[in-house]
């Protein structure tokens, strides 16, 4: 299957400051990426679609201008997390899809915002 | 909407067989997925079955479909300690350009 990396895997930032996250797609040209977010032990939440070359779909009650998201290219899609807030502390997952049956999941990015 | 449901917690012995089960809600999903995450990590596709399908095995997994009841379960034969992790069920209604629908996960603790 596609191998999907994140970068960072684990961020610590301070309030009010903003943290971007990377999802690249490593073996496969990823037409659509998918961001998740999962609070602990819980399940994962999808945030927004991400569709290469045109604007990203969010899901009722996520903030665009909040979560600002850039699928630019095949490879990479990030996610920006602005004016970081404690609440916003959680496990940021991406997948690739490229239209057979099966996603592939990155790794995940531990945010902690203190 | 959607909503997929799973017990939260389930735990075996080691070498016993383990059944996690889901129930969905959603008549028009046509792909169900199992995923595995272990602590502090993503999630790793175990297998998938298409909902034309009642069962599906893989070595040590078996899946199987009741379309009928919407239940959906994974069995895992000769359960190890590697198995301890957190298992989701997941749907989806069309190929893979539609996010997934995730259950809550299961617990899974496999004692020696």
């Amino acid at each position: 299957g596609a191998v999907v990396s994140q970068h960072p895997s684990w961020v610590i930032c301070k309030s009010g400051t903003s943290v971007k996250i990377e999802c690249r797609s490593l073996d496969f040209q990823a037409t659509t990426m998918f961001w998740y977010r999962q609070f602990p032990k819980q399940s994962l939440m999808l945030m927004a679609t991400s569709n290469e070359g045109s604007k990203a779909t969010y899901e009722q009650g996520v903030e665009k201008d909040k979560f600002l998201i850039n699928h630019a290219s095949l490879t990479l899609s990030t996610l920006t997390v602005t004016s970081a807030h404690p609440e916003d502390s959680s496990f940021y997952i991406c997948s690739v899809a490229g239209g057979s049956y099966e996603q592939y999941f990155g790794p995940g990015t531990r945010l902690t915002v203190t | 909407g959607e909503d997929v449901e799973q017990s939260l917690f389930l735990s075996v012995r080691e070498g016993d067989s383990s059944v996690i089960n889901c129930t969905y809600t959603d008549s028009s999903s046509t792909y169900l997925y199992w995923y595995k995450q272990e602590p502090g990590a993503g999630l790793q596709l175990l297998t998938y079955i298409f909902s034309n399908m009642d069962m599906k095995q893989d070595q040590r997994l078996t899946v199987l479909l009741n379309k009928k009841d919407k239940h959906l379960s994974l069995r895992i034969a000769d359960t190890q300690t590697g198995d301890s992790a957190i298992y989701f069920c997941a749907e989806s209604t069309a190929r893979g350009n539609t996010p997934l629908v995730f259950g809550k996960g299961t617990r899974l603790s496999v004692i020696a």
